[in-house]
């Protein structure tokens, strides 16, 4: 049984591009959310989907944007990168209703420059 | 604003030595605790969750308790493979309320 898996592992880009990182939930979770961790930082909840829809989002700019797929999986989209949004994205999944358990990727690591 | 706090931000421990960690939050209304075990280069792994003041849960060599205003991690007799940060995360209570508030987390370090 495959657990969440994120590509990229890592991920280089330099500052005002654009980036699209990839998140497939554990089998059978049909709920999403996407995490910033800062070096030497705990996770900061970014947003979370349910449903395809976004039903609750932290405190980030609309520079970041998110999607669900059918099939759960999911997408962040940061545009006009910022040196400051270098960390690692990690993605989380758990099943409504049943368990309030989130499984974690391993995550992507990006760097901006 | 909800806070999640938590003490030492390191620890160093002789394989065999117990210990405990801690974690204090400033919430307004609590749904749940969440301790996770964080490796080098790798995503949180659950350990587990506390919903009530007076709960225990025991895994191993750990056991988590959680009081009003915080939670304690105790580590007994610890092997170097414990060695790992330790997050701690808090649900708050309410319907639209899904993401968790995680702490800065406990780097441990267990020597032989």
């Amino acid at each position: 049984d495959a657990g969440v898996t994120q590509s990229p592992t890592h991920l280089i880009k330099t500052r005002g591009q654009q980036v699209t990182l990839r998140c497939s939930p554990k089998s059978g979770h049909d709920t999403v959310s996407w995490y910033q961790q800062a070096l030497g930082q705990g996770p900061q909840f970014i947003f979370q989907y349910y449903e395809e829809e976004e039903r609750q989002r932290g405190n980030f700019p609309d520079r970041f944007s998110g999607h669900q797929f059918p099939n759960y999986s999911s997408e962040l989209n940061v545009n006009a990168l910022l040196l400051g949004d270098s960390a690692l994205y990690l993605c989380a999944s758990s099943l409504e209703g049943v368990s309030e358990k989130l499984f974690f990727g391993s995550g992507t690591q990006l760097s901006v420059l | 604003e909800d806070q999640v706090t938590q003490s030492p931000e390191a620890l160093r421990l002789q394989e065999g030595e117990s210990s405990s960690l801690n974690c204090s939050y400033t919430v307004s209304g609590l749904r749940g605790l969440f301790w996770y075990r964080q490796d080098p280069g790798k995503g949180p792994e659950f350990l587990f969750t506390l919903y009530s003041a007076g709960e225990e849960k025991e895994k191993e060599r750990l056991k988590a308790t959680l009081t009003k205003k915080e939670s304690f991690l105790h580590i007994t007799a610890p092997k170097p493979e414990d060695s790992a940060t330790y997050l701690c995360a808090v649900r708050l209570s309410g319907g639209s309320n899904y993401k968790l508030t995680f702490g800065k987390g406990t780097l441990l370090t267990v020597n032989p």
